[in-house]
Protein backbone atom coordinates (compact mmCIF):
# COMPACT_ATOMS: atom_id res chain seq x y z
CA UNK A 1 0.00 0.00 0.00
CA UNK A 2 0.69 3.51 -0.82
CA UNK A 3 1.69 5.75 1.84
CA UNK A 4 4.45 7.93 4.14
CA UNK A 5 6.83 6.18 6.45
CA UNK A 6 8.49 8.47 8.96
CA UNK A 7 11.25 7.62 11.31
CA UNK A 8 12.21 7.38 13.95
CA UNK A 9 8.76 7.08 15.97
CA UNK A 10 11.30 8.49 18.99
CA UNK A 11 14.40 10.54 19.10
CA UNK A 12 16.23 12.35 21.92
CA UNK A 13 18.33 15.04 21.17
CA UNK A 14 21.16 16.10 23.47
CA UNK A 15 22.15 19.53 24.03
CA UNK A 16 24.63 21.23 21.25
CA UNK A 17 23.50 18.15 18.43
CA UNK A 18 21.53 18.12 15.15
CA UNK A 19 19.10 15.21 14.75
CA UNK A 20 17.38 14.22 11.20
CA UNK A 21 13.96 13.21 11.01
CA UNK A 22 13.65 10.80 7.98
CA UNK A 23 10.00 11.24 5.50
CA UNK A 24 9.80 9.16 2.55
CA UNK A 25 6.61 8.38 0.37
CA UNK A 26 5.52 6.01 -2.34
CA UNK A 27 2.97 7.78 -3.63
CA UNK A 28 4.27 10.04 -6.13
CA UNK A 29 3.52 13.24 -4.78
CA UNK A 30 5.11 16.31 -5.67
CA UNK A 31 4.49 18.36 -2.97
CA UNK A 32 6.05 17.51 0.09
CA UNK A 33 5.25 19.17 3.80
CA UNK A 34 6.93 19.35 7.20
CA UNK A 35 4.86 20.76 10.63
CA UNK A 36 5.12 20.49 13.94
CA UNK A 37 2.90 19.80 16.67
CA UNK A 38 2.52 20.99 20.40
CA UNK A 39 -0.08 20.20 23.33
CA UNK A 40 -3.27 21.75 22.23
CA UNK A 41 -2.31 23.23 19.60
CA UNK A 42 -2.96 22.49 15.41
CA UNK A 43 0.32 22.11 13.32
CA UNK A 44 2.28 24.78 12.43
CA UNK A 45 4.58 24.53 8.98
CA UNK A 46 8.16 24.59 9.03
CA UNK A 47 8.98 23.95 5.57
CA UNK A 48 7.49 22.73 2.22
CA UNK A 49 8.70 21.62 -1.16
CA UNK A 50 7.08 21.42 -4.16
CA UNK A 51 9.61 20.37 -6.26
CA UNK A 52 12.48 17.96 -6.66
CA UNK A 53 15.82 20.45 -5.40
CA UNK A 54 13.27 23.43 -4.58
CA UNK A 55 11.57 24.00 -0.50
CA UNK A 56 10.37 27.22 1.16
CA UNK A 57 10.29 28.23 4.37
CA UNK A 58 7.35 28.08 5.98
CA UNK A 59 5.96 29.70 9.46
CA UNK A 60 8.55 28.33 11.75
CA UNK A 61 11.90 27.83 9.94
CA UNK A 62 14.06 29.15 12.24
CA UNK A 63 16.50 26.56 13.83
CA UNK A 64 15.33 23.75 11.26
CA UNK A 65 16.78 22.60 7.60
CA UNK A 66 15.64 20.20 5.25
CA UNK A 67 16.24 18.62 1.88
CA UNK A 68 14.57 17.44 -1.66
CA UNK A 69 17.19 15.81 -3.62
CA UNK A 70 14.50 12.60 -4.61
CA UNK A 71 10.84 12.75 -4.76
CA UNK A 72 10.11 10.43 -2.57
CA UNK A 73 12.70 11.97 0.52
CA UNK A 74 12.08 14.73 2.51
CA UNK A 75 14.04 15.02 5.19
CA UNK A 76 13.81 17.45 8.55
CA UNK A 77 17.17 18.48 10.07
CA UNK A 78 16.25 19.64 13.83
CA UNK A 79 19.57 21.92 14.69
CA UNK A 80 21.23 23.31 17.63
CA UNK A 81 19.93 26.52 16.84
CA UNK A 82 16.65 25.57 17.45
CA UNK A 83 16.24 26.20 21.68
CA UNK A 84 12.62 24.37 22.09
CA UNK A 85 12.39 21.13 20.08
CA UNK A 86 10.39 19.24 21.94
CA UNK A 87 7.57 18.26 19.93
CA UNK A 88 6.17 16.34 17.99
CA UNK A 89 6.75 16.27 14.16
CA UNK A 90 4.56 15.29 11.25
CA UNK A 91 5.02 14.85 7.69
CA UNK A 92 2.85 15.07 5.14
CA UNK A 93 2.44 14.88 1.05
CA UNK A 94 -0.15 16.15 -1.52
CA UNK A 95 -0.65 15.81 -5.27
CA UNK A 96 -2.28 19.40 -5.63
CA UNK A 97 -2.66 22.29 -3.48
CA UNK A 98 -6.48 21.69 -3.52
CA UNK A 99 -6.48 18.32 -2.47
CA UNK A 100 -6.19 16.69 1.17
CA UNK A 101 -2.65 16.03 2.36
CA UNK A 102 -1.53 12.27 3.25
CA UNK A 103 0.33 11.99 6.74
CA UNK A 104 2.85 9.99 8.36
CA UNK A 105 2.85 8.51 11.89
CA UNK A 106 4.88 11.00 13.14
CA UNK A 107 8.18 11.72 15.62
CA UNK A 108 8.32 12.37 18.55
CA UNK A 109 11.33 14.25 19.32
CA UNK A 110 12.74 14.81 23.05
CA UNK A 111 15.65 16.41 24.95
CA UNK A 112 18.11 14.78 27.23
CA UNK B 1 -4.81 35.66 4.44
CA UNK B 2 -6.84 32.60 6.09
CA UNK B 3 -7.29 31.37 9.57
CA UNK B 4 -9.60 28.77 11.20
CA UNK B 5 -11.96 28.96 14.80
CA UNK B 6 -12.41 25.81 16.29
CA UNK B 7 -15.03 26.64 19.09
CA UNK B 8 -14.58 24.11 21.68
CA UNK B 9 -11.48 23.01 22.61
CA UNK B 10 -13.13 19.88 24.57
CA UNK B 11 -16.60 18.40 23.55
CA UNK B 12 -17.77 15.13 25.97
CA UNK B 13 -21.22 13.22 24.81
CA UNK B 14 -22.63 9.62 25.50
CA UNK B 15 -22.16 7.14 23.16
CA UNK B 16 -25.37 6.86 21.25
CA UNK B 17 -25.66 10.63 21.24
CA UNK B 18 -25.19 13.16 18.14
CA UNK B 19 -21.77 14.86 17.95
CA UNK B 20 -20.86 18.59 16.67
CA UNK B 21 -17.61 19.82 16.49
CA UNK B 22 -18.13 23.54 15.45
CA UNK B 23 -15.49 25.03 12.99
CA UNK B 24 -15.68 28.87 11.51
CA UNK B 25 -13.09 29.78 8.94
CA UNK B 26 -12.12 32.71 7.11
CA UNK B 27 -10.18 33.37 3.57
CA UNK B 28 -9.89 35.12 1.16
CA UNK B 29 -10.34 32.75 -1.97
CA UNK B 30 -12.87 30.04 -2.32
CA UNK B 31 -11.36 27.49 0.06
CA UNK B 32 -11.28 23.92 0.43
CA UNK B 33 -12.03 22.13 3.74
CA UNK B 34 -11.18 19.39 5.63
CA UNK B 35 -11.64 17.76 8.51
CA UNK B 36 -9.06 15.38 9.86
CA UNK B 37 -9.27 12.95 12.73
CA UNK B 38 -6.18 12.46 15.04
CA UNK B 39 -5.54 8.78 17.60
CA UNK B 40 -2.97 9.72 19.96
CA UNK B 41 0.73 8.93 18.62
CA UNK B 42 -0.61 8.98 15.31
CA UNK B 43 -0.61 10.61 11.96
CA UNK B 44 -3.83 12.71 10.90
CA UNK B 45 -6.43 10.58 8.90
CA UNK B 46 -8.40 12.31 6.67
CA UNK B 47 -12.52 12.48 7.69
CA UNK B 48 -14.13 14.61 4.96
CA UNK B 49 -13.14 16.98 2.39
CA UNK B 50 -15.13 20.20 0.49
CA UNK B 51 -13.97 21.48 -2.48
CA UNK B 52 -17.21 23.45 -4.13
CA UNK B 53 -19.58 20.72 -4.95
CA UNK B 54 -22.14 19.75 -2.86
CA UNK B 55 -22.50 21.66 0.47
CA UNK B 56 -23.31 18.92 2.50
CA UNK B 57 -20.33 16.44 2.55
CA UNK B 58 -20.19 13.05 3.49
CA UNK B 59 -17.26 11.43 5.09
CA UNK B 60 -15.74 7.99 7.08
CA UNK B 61 -16.86 6.43 9.80
CA UNK B 62 -20.87 8.17 9.59
CA UNK B 63 -19.25 11.95 9.89
CA UNK B 64 -20.84 14.71 7.99
CA UNK B 65 -20.26 18.19 7.53
CA UNK B 66 -22.20 21.09 6.14
CA UNK B 67 -20.86 24.09 4.46
CA UNK B 68 -22.59 27.69 4.50
CA UNK B 69 -21.04 30.28 3.15
CA UNK B 70 -22.96 32.73 4.39
CA UNK B 71 -22.02 31.74 8.11
CA UNK B 72 -18.52 30.82 7.34
CA UNK B 73 -19.15 27.74 8.55
CA UNK B 74 -18.07 24.05 8.15
CA UNK B 75 -18.98 21.90 11.36
CA UNK B 76 -18.66 18.70 11.67
CA UNK B 77 -21.77 16.26 12.82
CA UNK B 78 -22.53 12.62 13.49
CA UNK B 79 -26.11 10.94 14.61
CA UNK B 80 -25.08 8.90 17.21
CA UNK B 81 -21.27 8.66 18.68
CA UNK B 82 -19.33 5.31 19.15
CA UNK B 83 -16.38 4.86 22.30
CA UNK B 84 -13.88 4.85 19.04
CA UNK B 85 -14.66 8.14 17.67
CA UNK B 86 -12.76 9.56 21.07
CA UNK B 87 -9.80 11.26 19.21
CA UNK B 88 -8.58 15.04 18.12
CA UNK B 89 -10.48 16.46 15.63
CA UNK B 90 -8.92 19.23 12.99
CA UNK B 91 -10.55 21.41 11.00
CA UNK B 92 -8.44 22.78 8.18
CA UNK B 93 -8.41 25.16 5.17
CA UNK B 94 -6.58 25.15 1.88
CA UNK B 95 -6.71 28.50 -0.30
CA UNK B 96 -3.97 29.07 -3.16
CA UNK B 97 -2.14 31.92 -1.61
CA UNK B 98 0.93 31.49 -3.32
CA UNK B 99 2.46 29.25 -0.66
CA UNK B 100 -0.42 26.11 -0.94
CA UNK B 101 -0.11 25.05 2.63
CA UNK B 102 -2.98 24.00 4.75
CA UNK B 103 -4.00 26.11 7.77
CA UNK B 104 -5.14 24.11 11.03
CA UNK B 105 -7.31 25.09 13.45
CA UNK B 106 -6.14 24.39 17.22
CA UNK B 107 -8.25 21.02 17.42
CA UNK B 108 -11.48 19.84 19.37
CA UNK B 109 -10.78 16.66 21.46
CA UNK B 110 -13.76 14.77 21.57
CA UNK B 111 -14.83 12.73 24.73
CA UNK B 112 -16.96 9.92 24.32
CA UNK B 113 -18.59 8.40 27.80
CA UNK B 114 -19.77 4.89 28.15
Amino acid sequence: DGGITQSPKYLFRKEGQNVTLSCEQNLNHDAMYWYRQDPGQGLRLIYYSQIVNDFQKGDIAEGYSVSREKKESFPLTVTSAQKNPTAFYLCASTRESNQPQHFGDGTRLSIL
Amino acid sequence: AQSVTQLDSHVSVSEGTPVLLRCNYSSSYSPSLFWYVQHPNKGLQLLLKYTSAATLVKGINGFEAEFKKSETSFHLTKPSAHMSDAAEYFCVVSAYTGRRALTFGSGTRLQVQP
